[in-house]
């Protein structure tokens, strides 16, 4: 099956600094790439995907690079504020199966 | 706006016992997920189903089994449970191949 790996497990910026997630994934037929963020004692929630056709994708403060040939994608937050900490996750799919990576607990320091 | 829900926040069941996690969402949703959350390991699938009566295997299935009689209902169930299934699980649907998962608000289950 698919295996996300995602780096760092934590990361601690400060504010307005830029934050970088990384992830890597297995299997070159997964071609939809979301992120997730989950805040302290709530659900995941999506932040922004990518698809296997797109390079990058831009939403805001928030961006995602996918390098097929790599099996790699990236998430970047710039500016980052406060309410940016929580946990991160992305995740590789295939068909209908989702897989995540471990996630990556962001603190961003005031 | 989508709902998932689960039928319980909070769970204590003990060890042997068979255990029922309820999910049910209100969008009309093809697939469903069920994951569970461990600290360090993050979101692992346990099972999931692209249709009523449908199931596939994720990567963690053992001790696990599902059903799915309705489209709205997804159901996972632990047929002997024990301490190390102690775990938050977490429901999800998507419409479609490659849309956004709604999540259920999750199940923090402990088995003793």
């Amino acid at each position: 099956g698919e295996n996300v790996e995602q780096h760092p497990s934590t990361l601690s910026v400060q504010e307005g600094d830029s934050a970088v997630i990384k992830c890597t994934y297995s299997d070159s037929a997964s071609n939809y790439f979301p992120w997730y963020k989950q805040e302290l004692g709530k659900r995941p929630q999506l932040i922004i995907d990518i698809r296997s056709n797109v390079g990058e994708k831009k939403d805001q403060r928030i961006a995602v690079t996918l390098n097929k040939t790599a099996k790699h994608f990236s998430l970047h937050i710039t500016e980052t504020q406060p309410e940016d900490s929580a946990v991160y996750f992305c995740a590789a799919s295939k068909a209908v199966m989702l897989t995540f990576g471990g996630g990556t607990r962001l603190m961003v320091k005031p | 706006d989508v709902k998932v829900t689960q039928s319980s926040r909070y769970l204590v069941k003990r060890t042997g016992e068979k255990v029922f996690l309820e999910c049910v969402q209100d969008m009309d949703h093809e697939n469903m997920f069920w994951y569970r959350q461990d600290p360090g390991l993050g979101l692992r699938l346990i099972y999931f189903s692209y249709d009523v009566k449908m199931k596939e295997k994720g990567d963690i299935p053992e001790g696990y089994s599902v059903s799915r009689e309705k489209k709205e209902r997804f159901s996972l169930i632990l047929e002997s449970a024990s301490t190390n299934q102690t775990s938050m699980y977490l429901c999800a649907s998507s419409l479609r191949i490659n849309t956004e998962a709604f999540f259920g608000q999750g199940t923090r289950l402990t088995v003793v």
